[in-house]
């Protein structure tokens, strides 16, 4: 069944294409930021992260910008896969929040055979 | 699988009751976060302990309570239920949770329908 909001934005790509999901952020002091990727039914998995003296990092098939100038994120998924359909989410750590992490909404991706 | 634990895995109860969600964390893991998700709200941070003591809260309700007990394992009390406390409910645990910018891992949640 369905595990977060109905109305959530949707990326549609075909398999073997890259995917770009993108995310605003709010607090120009958050200094590091998570992707994490939620399948239904399941919980937040982690992705990837990246902190604010960074501008890019790379893993596995996914790469993680930070643009702190307009204060967007977005991660890059290389070779999409029908397993990477998901909801994504953004996470910012603000600083002096200490562990509190703010979500964004989350967008969802949906693999076209 | 994150290593982090959360049992009963589906709830369903009546308004005005209480129920006990419980959250194991990762194995070392000193710091636990109890998170809820609703359909229209996305994922909410309630609380944070940290071995044992509170250390952060959020969007916690007064009906709501937590704690952490000596082998770190955490319980979520939800008292005086309403039809919109409905939610997914995720603990998720983190190494030290001290400083900021430290990955948390989540556990499967727990499913709740208040009727």
């Amino acid at each position: 069944g369905e595990s977060v909001g109905l109305h959530l934005p949707t990326l549609s790509v075909q398999e073997g294409d890259n995917s770009i999901i993108n995310c605003a952020y709010s607090n120009s002091a958050s200094d590091y930021f998570i992707w994490y990727k939620q399948e239904s039914g399941k919980g937040p998995q982690f992705i990837i992260d990246i902190r604010s003296n960074m501008d890019k990092r790379q893993g596995q098939r996914v790469t993680v910008l930070l643009n702190k100038t307009v204060k967007h994120l977005s991660l890059q998924i290389a070779a999409t896969q029908p397993g990477d359909s998901a909801v994504y989410f953004c996470a910012e750590n603000k600083k002096n929040y200490g562990q509190n992490f703010v979500f964004g909404p989350g967008t969802r991706l949906s693999v076209l055979p | 699988d994150s290593g982090v634990t959360q049992t009963p895995k589906h709830l369903i109860t009546a308004t005005g009751q209480r129920v006990t969600l419980r959250c194991s964390p990762r194995s070392g893991d000193l710091s636990v976060y109890w998170y809820q998700q609703s359909l229209d709200q996305g994922l909410q941070f309630l609380i944070q302990y940290y071995n044992g003591e509170e250390r952060a809260k959020g969007n916690i309700l007064e009906r709501f309570s937590a704690q952490q007990f000596p082998d770190l394992h955490s319980e979520l009390n939800l008292s005086s239920l309403e039809l919109g406390d409905s939610a997914l409910y995720f603990c998720a645990s983190s190494a030290a949770g001290q400083a900021g910018g430290e990955t948390q891992y989540f556990g499967p949640g727990t499913r709740l329908l208040v009727l």
